[in-house]
């Protein structure tokens, strides 16, 4: 089964700009998650989609949204980059269904390292 | 909110000897529990995780955590070090009313010392 892939691995864009990413989870999953990863602050959640609704948002400013299609794949768009902006952005898919007995692992993507100049 | 404390940022382990890497959790509830590993340029890999089902887990390349509430700890451990163990760790909760955001630690630096 093929893993969560994450569209483009490298990206660098200048200040102001604005930057989509793609996430295309494993085949059945249905939840995708996404995450920042950076050197200060470590590994943070951003947001949570599953069955295109948004499911969880983690505190991050405005500039930060997702979308989820029908097909489960996933973008994030991130506007008016700033410099802080520059991380890896990680994207993990999971089954989806929690409840108290049952677990969610979630699968990690590579990542897609932006760098904002 | 849950959360992990992961101590020591670097670890310097050499090859054959024991890994030991610390995880603390903050819940009064049991909260469900994950190491990850991650390589230079890479995503996350999961290692092992703690469902309540046993409270000694088994993982892949020999790695192993066992689940102490009286301590809220799982510690992550490899009896003999290997070179290709050198990655980064990351002890990680979420919890269990629904919400299935993960919660991750600092990270541990795993170096090995041939």
């Amino acid at each position: 089964k093929a893993g969560v892939t994450q569209t483009p691995r490298y990206l660098i864009k200048t200040r102001g700009q604005q930057v989509t990413l793609s996430c295309s989870p494993i085949s059945g999953h249905r939840s995708v998650s996404w995450y920042q990863q950076t050197p200060g602050q470590g590994l943070q959640f951003l947001f949570e989609y599953f069955s295109e609704t948004q499911r969880n948002k983690g505190n991050f400013p405005g500039r930060f949204s997702g979308r989820q299609f029908s097909n489960s794949r996933s973008e994030m768009n991130v506007s008016t980059l700033e410099l802080g902006d520059s991380a890896l952005y990680l994207c993990a898919s999971s089954l989806g269904y929690v409840t108290g007995r049952v677990t969610d692992t979630q699968y990690f993507g590579p990542g897609t390292r932006l760098t904002v100049l | 909110a849950q959360s992990v404390t992961q101590l020591g940022s670097h670890v310097s382990v050499s090859e054959g000897a024991l890994v030991l890497l610390r995880c603390n959790y903050s819940s009064s509830v049991p909260p469900y529990l994950f190491w990850y590993v991650q390589y230079p340029n890479q995503g996350l890999q999961l290692l092992l995780k703690y469902t309540s089902a046993a409270t000694l887990v088994k993982g892949i390349n020999g790695f192993e955590a066992e689940f102490k509430k009286s301590e809220t700890s799982f510690h992550l451990t490899k009896p003999s070090a290997h070179m290709s163990d050198a990655a980064e760790y990351f002890c990680a909760v979420s919890d269990r009313d629904g919400n299935n955001r993960l919660a991750f630690g600092k990270g541990n630096q795993v170096v090995v010392i041939p």
